[in-house]
């Protein structure tokens, strides 16, 4: 159990619709990051939050936002899905995101859109 | 952040030792080596991490070169539970970088 603790763990929805993915840190962690990993392919990095702030962007949609709350649970929301944004869907925590802290990711969100 | 490249897939006979390279050439002085590993879908893992000296850990054993453009991953005991996505990263941290492809280990009994 690596403490990183996401919800739902399934998530089955139709095209057009919204969603919202929570992601709850490791106690400590300061540093939320989000990652896209569709159909046998790599872990695609979303977005990085440090203590309620953005501090990295990466291939995040303009349909997707997210935030990290005072409490420092952070949500991802994604909008007028499409079949494409199906993936498995993961969250991971560090201390304060440093080159030399390892992270540690939940077990992931399955999105599913029909 | 520099770019990585790893071996698409590797065997190992389960109890050998597993040797997984990762070229890293154009990795820069303040960049950090990562390696994580991936069960079918599970979350990935955190195995071991360097930026100069050679790492063990209960886990693995890390295996920079002195120009740094290289490392192997070790497992030293390869068990059937090792079967996984292995990936190499070299980061300064934000973690910007796509994890890649990464490698395909299969142990064989």
């Amino acid at each position: 159990d690596s403490g990183v603790t996401q919800t739902p763990k399934h998530l089955i929805t139709a095209t057009g619709q919204r969603v919202t993915l929570r992601c709850s840190p490791r106690s400590g962690d300061l540093s939320v990051y989000w990652y896209q990993q569709s159909l046998d392919q790599g872990l695609q990095f979303l977005i990085q939050y440090y203590n309620g702030e953005e501090r990295a962007k990466g291939n995040i949609l303009e349909r997707f936002s997210a935030q990290q709350f005072p409490d420092l649970h952070s949500e991802l929301n994604l909008s007028s899905l499409e079949l494409g944004d199906s993936a498995l869907y993961f969250c991971a925590s560090s201390v304060r995101g440093l080159a030399n802290e390892k992270l540690f990711f939940g077990s992931g969100t399955q999105l599913s859109v029909l | 952040d520099a770019k990585t490249t790893q071996p698409p897939s590797m065997d190992c006979a389960e109890g050998r030792a597993a040797n997984l390279p990762c070229n890293h050439s154009t990795i820069s002085g303040n960049e950090y080596v990562y390696w994580y590993r991936q069960i079918h879908s599970q979350g990935p893992q955190y195995i071991i991490h360097g930026l100069k000296n050679n790492e063990t850990n209960e886990m693995a054993s890390l295996i920079i070169t002195e120009d740094r453009k290289s490392s192997t991953l070790i497992l030293p005991h390869a068990t059937l539970r090792d079967t996984a996505v292995y990936y190499c990263i070299a980061h300064t941290g934000g973690f910007k970088t796509i994890f890649g492809a990464g490698t395909r280990l299969f142990v064989k009994a």
